[in-house]
């Protein structure tokens, strides 16, 4: 099946500060979703985006499906960003193979 | 609904017991997915309707678990003579169709004592 590695697993912010989350796959994929798990354990979607770029508010991210990675960017941290950042790949099945996330604190 | 909406929340069985949890999807999603997350893990694929056909059911670790959606909509995940192993929280996800952002429920926690 599809490898999906994240990086870097943990990462601390001061609050104002900009991130970068990578995704790297091993195989090619027509479904790529980025999730944030909060505190509580709630899974948001943030993006679908199996190519290209998109935007929304603070966070942005960029799918380049020929070379297998994925970027998700974090401007102007708070510490309601705080939580695990997953990236899960499909690669035309229905399912979704999740990497093991990237641990995020943004501290005051 | 708005949301998915997973019930119960948490559930304490015994070693052995069998247990039923619900999910009931957002209406009009024709995609149903259940994941099962071990703690400090990513969540893993269990299995996949469209409507009410089981399409993937590839990830179910044993055949003591068992999912249906017989009206396409509400679905149950059922554990049979649980054991240790299955303590998870399980996810239901549901996406309007077959591709798409999903949208996750808040999960129920299993605890298998």
């Amino acid at each position: 099946g599809i490898q999906v590695e994240q990086s870097p697993p943990d990462l601390i912010l001061q609050e104002g500060a900009n991130s970068t989350l990578r995704c790297n796959f091993s195989d090619s994929v027509n479904n790529l979703q980025w999730f944030h798990q909060n505190p509580w354990g709630q899974l948001i979607n943030l993006f679908y985006i199996p190519s290209g770029t998109k935007q929304n508010g603070r966070l942005s991210a960029t799918t380049v499906a020929t070379e297998r990675y994925s970027l998700l960017y974090i401007s102007s941290s708070q510490t309601t960003d705080s939580g695990v950042y997953f990236c899960a790949v499909g690669g035309g099945g229905n399912k979704l193979t999740f990497g093991t996330g990237t641990q995020l604190k943004v501290e005051l | 609904g708005a949301g998915v909406s997973q019930s119960p929340r948490y559930k304490v069985a015994k070693r052995g017991q069998d247990v039923a949890l619900r999910c009931d999807p957002i209406s009009g999603h024709v995609s149903l997915f259940w994941y099962q997350q071990a703690l400090g893990q990513g969540p893993e694929f269990l299995t996949y309707f469209q409507n009410e056909a089981q399409l993937d059911k590839s990830g179910l670790p044993s055949d003591r678990f068992f999912a249906e959606r017989p009206e396409g909509s509400v679905s149950t995940l059922k554990i049979q003579r649980t054991q240790q192993e299955d303590s998870a929280v399980y996810l239901c996800a549901s996406s309007l169709g077959t591709g798409g952002g999903y949208t996750f429920g808040s999960g129920t926690r299993l605890t298998v004592v």
